[in-house]
Order: structure tokens, then sequence, then C-alpha cells
């Protein structure tokens, strides 16, 4: 069975720091990658896809980037945290099965910015 | 664009019936999923409906009105551990079939 892995699990970090969440896909092969920020209140803002390895699509433009080096490996990075950065980060994974493409979450990663 | 609706919160008693509400308005459509997501936890799966009509899994059915751009989570015979928030989450037909989704409907079971 796929299982989902983050770490860590919970992050303080100060302002200007940088950054580095990730994530690994367990169980299968060329799985899509997203991550997610979810904000207090707020709902589910995707930040970055990958349908590969090296093809990164960027959904907000901010301070963050991600990578995926390998094929079921995917990381989130900031050079210079922002406090506005702070939030519940989430990696997933689907795979491609007709027009369905369910989404199957990691358990996030919590990120404090003081 | 795309734009999802539900409500902000709801309350229920134990051992009810609670009907979670969501409207979508998307470009073309491809499926509404629904997710439950526990106070500091990740979203789990619940649903995926593309056809109009109810389906049902248990104590959760998921209805789809494609015409209306409507959908509904029911949840019968409510317990405590059903306290959560419930996300509805469209997908469109262009480009990518990256659902959007709506802020959640935190749903509170009380005695």
């Amino acid at each position: 069975s796929q299982t989902i892995h983050q770490w860590p699990a919970t992050l303080v970090q100060p302002v200007g720091s940088p950054l580095s969440l990730e994530c690994t896909v367990e169980g299968t092969s060329n799985p899509n990658l997203y991550w997610y920020r979810q904000a207090a209140g707020r709902g589910l803002q995707l930040l970055f896809y990958s349908v590969g390895i090296g093809q990164i699509s960027s959904e907000v433009p901010q301070n963050l980037s991600a990578s995926r080096p390998q094929d079921r490996q995917f990381i989130l990075s900031s050079k210079k945290l922002l406090l506005s950065d702070s939030g519940f980060y989430l990696c997933a994974w689907s795979v491609e099965a007709g027009i369905t493409d369910t989404q199957y979450f990691g358990p996030g990663t919590r990120l404090t910015v003081l | 664009g795309q734009n999802i609706d539900q409500p902000t919160e709801m309350t229920a008693t134990e051992g009810a019936i609670v009907q979670i509400n969501c409207t979508y308005q998307t470009s073309g459509f491809n499926g509404l999923f629904w997710y439950q997501q526990h106070a500091g936890e990740a979203p789990t799966f619940l649903s995926y409906n593309v056809l109009d009509g109810l389906e049902e899994k248990g104590r959760f059915s998921s209805f789809l009105s494609r015409s209306k751009g409507y959908s509904y989570l029911l949840l019968k015979e409510l317990q405590m551990k059903d306290s959560a928030s419930y996300l509805c989450a469209a997908l469109s037909s262009g480009g990518s079939y990256i659902p959007t989704f709506g802020r959640g409907t935190s749903l509170i079971v009380h005695p």
C-alpha cells in the first residue's frame, strides 16, 4: 500500500531563516505531487505541483520554491522566511486514473515563524 | 474562475443526522470530492462523485447535482469522533485536474 511521509512534524523558525520541508511517497511510481498550505481558519492553498522529476509548476508567486530531485521526493524550500509563511504545510500525492485524480495527504508540518 | 461555497460551522447532536452543503462554480466539471480533517491532522479522503445521484458508504453518503452545481455530505448516526472539518473540492475539466478546495465546514457534535 502507498504511504506518504513528511518531516519535520513541527517547526519553529525565526523570520529571515531558511526552510526545507521534505515529503516522500512509498508504494507507487511516478505520482503527481503537491504542496499545500493551510493558514488558520482558511482553506487549502495550492503552492506547487509536480507531474515528474524536475517538473515544478507554481500556483502562487511568493518566497517559496519546490524541487523534485527523485521520483517520490518533493521538497519545499525558502531562503528567507516571512511571518506570513506560518501555517500547516501539507504534501499530497495522486496517480492519474482516467479523469479521477484523488489526492492523498501526508501528516503535515506545522510551521511557526516568529 | 472557480468558486466553492460551504457553511463555516455546523453543530449537531450525537446520534442525529447532519447534511453539509456545498455549491460550486467551475470551468467545466470533472467531479467533486469530500474530505474529513480532524483538528491538527491532514485531510482524509471520504468520497468522489462525478455522476448525479447519491453514493452511500456506511454512515456517510454524498450527493451530487451537476445541473445545480450542488453537492452535500450526509452523516448519519453521528458520533463524537465525527467532530471535524469537512472539505468540499471541485475538479474542473481544464488542464491539470487539480481540485479547488472550499474553506471547510467545521462540524461540532455534542452529547
